[in-house]
């Protein structure tokens, strides 16, 4: 149980183009999901938690405008990167608590992780 | 803020041999999480210490909380090449709802034969 699915795994956009990075609860119901970015070599750097049904709360520095995120259901959450630059390329990591904990990891669930090159 | 330090950053050790690495943190918080990544995937979720005197083990690994001084040890016995990955540990400092984790730096670690 609280599996988290995130798709796509790995991704190559042209410049100036938009990538969509989707993070589903395959067995529970998510109202918050976390996105996480990690560049090489370093650790996870918060970008935004995901409400469902409300407005995305975003880490100082992190474009809003830049990084569009939805939460439209319970058990889905998008992350767009818009007018994708080689700068964005990075490791992007969603995560989600499962209610009431649950599970060894007392409820984070980590997705698998996309890994995305702008060219 | 709350702000999460590990050390070493990088450890190489030689296979056999014991080592601990260090995760302190600057506020009151009584959950830790200890993850592994191996290159290029996600997180493995390792331990999770909900209070303080926690120690939990698996396998070569074995991790522990004292929460009054706010520090965490991942403690490797006898080590061994599979052991080679990025170690993080990570707080939910609020203690409550859905907050998220925060991460410390990671600690790099390589075994060698």
């Amino acid at each position: 149980g609280a599996v988290v699915s995130q798709h796509p795994s790995r991704v190559i956009c042209k410049s100036g183009t938009s990538v969509k990075i989707e993070c589903r609860s395959l067995d529970f119901q998510a109202t918050t999901m976390f996105w996480y970015r990690q560049f090489p070599k370093q650790s996870l750097m918060l970008m935004a938690t995901s409400n469902e049904g409300s407005k995305a709360t975003y880490e100082q520095g992190v474009e809003k405008d830049k990084f569009l995120i939805n939460h439209a259901s319970l058990t889905l959450s998008t992350l767009t990167v818009t007018s994708a630059h080689p700068e964005d390329s990075s490791f992007y990591i969603c995560s989600a608590r499962a209610p009431g904990g649950g599970l060894f990891n007392y409820g984070y669930t980590f997705g698998s992780g996309t890994r995305l090159t702008v060219v | 803020e709350l702000k999460v330090e590990q050390n070493p950053l990088f450890l190489s050790m030689q296979e056999g041999k014991n080592y601990t690495i260090y995760c302190n943190y600057s506020t009151t918080s009584d959950r830790l999480y200890w993850y592994r990544q191996d290159p290029g995937k996600s997180l493995e979720s390792l331990f999770v210490l909900l209070s303080n005197g926690a120690v939990k083990q698996e396998g070569r690994l074995m991790a522990s909380l004292d929460t009054k001084a706010r520090l965490s040890t991942l403690h490797i016995t006898a080590a061994v090449h599979d052991l080679s990955a990025t170690y993080f540990c990570a707080v939910d400092g609020a203690n409550s709802g859905n907050t998220p984790l925060v991460f410390g730096k990671g600690t790099r670690l390589s075994v060698i034969a």
